[in-house]
Parts: C-alpha cells; sequence; structure tokens
C-alpha cells in the first residue's frame, strides 16, 4: 500500500519558535497533501489542503500566516508551525490522496509540545 | 451542512464476538466511504473502502452500505483484543469536493 511519512514523530519547543513539519509520500506522487491536527481524545480536524505548485486552502479559522504550508514537489508538503505557543501543542498529521484523489493515506503524525 | 455521525462509544465486546460500528451521513449523493481503524497515540490507517450498496469482505472486516438508508458499517468477526482502537469513519461528499468529511469516531473495546 501507499505509504507517507512523517519527520520528526517528537518534538519539544519553546514558545516562540517556529518549528516544521515534513510530509512525504515515499511510493507515489501526491498531487495534494492535507494537514490534520487532533487535540487529545477529539477527532480530526483539517486544517488544509496542501496542493502541489499551488497556494494552501486552509479551512475556516485556521491561520495561514501561523500554519505555513508549502508543497514544492510531488512527493513533499512541509507545515511551518510559526511563533509556536502552549496551546499549538497538539498531534499533528499529514495526508496524501492518491492519483483518483479517492483514498486518503495517513503519515504516523508529528507530536508538538510547546513548553 | 454536510454531517458524519458515530456513536462515540465506547462499545464494548467479548473475545470472538462480532463487532458492529454504524455511521450515518447526511448528503444522499455522497459516493466513496472509508473506515480507518486509529490506535491510541497513533494516526490512522485505512481499513477499507467501500463506493457500491451492499457487503464487501475483507478478512474478518466486512463493510456495508446502504446508500437509500444513508449508512454505513463495518463489522468485525472473530474479534481480538487487538482490535481495540477508535474506528472512523470517512465520507466523501458530492459536489465537487473530493476531500472526505470524518466522523468522530467509535472507540471499541475488546475484552478478554
Amino acid at each position: 500500500g501507499a505509504v507517507v511519512s512523517q519527520h520528526p514523530s517528537w518534538v519539544i519547543c519553546k514558545s516562540g519558535t517556529s518549528v516544521k513539519i515534513e510530509c512525504r509520500s515515499l511510493d507515489f506522487q501526491a498531487t495534494t497533501m492535507f494537514w490534520y491536527r487532533q487535540f487529545p481524545k477529539q477527532s480530526l480536524m483539517l486544517m488544509a489542503t496542501s496542493n502541489e505548485g499551488s497556494k494552501a486552502t486552509y479551512e475556516q479559522g485556521v491561520e495561514k500566516d501561523k500554519f505555513l504550508i508549502n508543497h514544492a514537489s510531488l512527493t513533499l508538503s512541509t507545515l511551518t508551525v510559526t511563533s509556536a505557543h502552549p496551546e499549538d501543542s497538539s498531534f499533528y498529521i499529514c495526508s496524501a490522496a492518491d492519483s483518483n484523489q479517492e483514498t486518503q493515506y495517513f503519515g504516523p503524525g508529528t507530536r508538538l509540545l510547546v513548553l | 451542512q454536510k454531517e458524519v455521525e458515530q456513536n462515540s462509544g465506547p462499545l464494548s465486546v467479548p473475545e470472538g464476538a462480532i463487532a458492529s460500528l454504524n455511521c450515518t451521513y447526511s448528503d444522499r449523493g455522497s459516493q466513496s466511504f472509508f473506515w480507518y481503524r486509529q490506535y491510541s497515540g497513533k494516526s490512522p490507517e485505512l481499513i477499507m473502502s467501500i463506493y457500491s450498496n451492499g457487503d464487501k469482505e475483507d478478512g474478518r472486516f466486512t463493510a456495508q452500505l446502504n446508500k437509500a438508508s444513508q449508512y454505513v458499517s463495518l463489522l468485525i468477526r472473530d474479534s481480538q483484543p487487538s482490535d481495540s482502537a477508535t474506528y472512523l469513519c470517512a465520507v466523501q461528499f458530492s459536489g465537487g469536493s473530493y476531500i472526505p468529511t470524518f466522523g468522530r469516531g467509535t472507540s471499541l473495546i475488546v475484552h478478554p
């Protein structure tokens, strides 16, 4: 099956710093990748849709200047949490859609803790 | 508002029993349906997809789709403690957007 990786899997940072999370599709090309956030015991929340070569589409309530998304190639999308604060601590998960854009395959997630 | 509804549970079943997980959705024109399993602290993994009315079987898992009644279910036969997880239903609604909407998930506990 399709494999999606994320790096890093864990990150702890000080408040005010920026954190970059990478999402890679390892064995297929993904024109579209998705970024989700999940707080403990809550459902997945779609943050944005990342399209290769164009600007990301953000969901309502998600600050595009705080969560910078870059999808420079068909296998890599990055999410940068700028000026992170403790309330940004969460589980960030990316997914990539296959060529028919019907099935999403999730990365293993990145757990962010902002002190 | 297009919605996907799941009972949050927990659904508790004994080992060896059949676990039945249900999901309803609001958009009658929806075309694609997915079941994901999410272990605590992990990301979701795809179990099955279904697109046509009826049953689709894969090992111990059977997905059932009834578009007229707007529900999709997942049956797990011979449940094992390792099946204990949260099961997420995802629906790809009609109307142009291919981005599926996820339900809140049902927590399943299989006790020995």
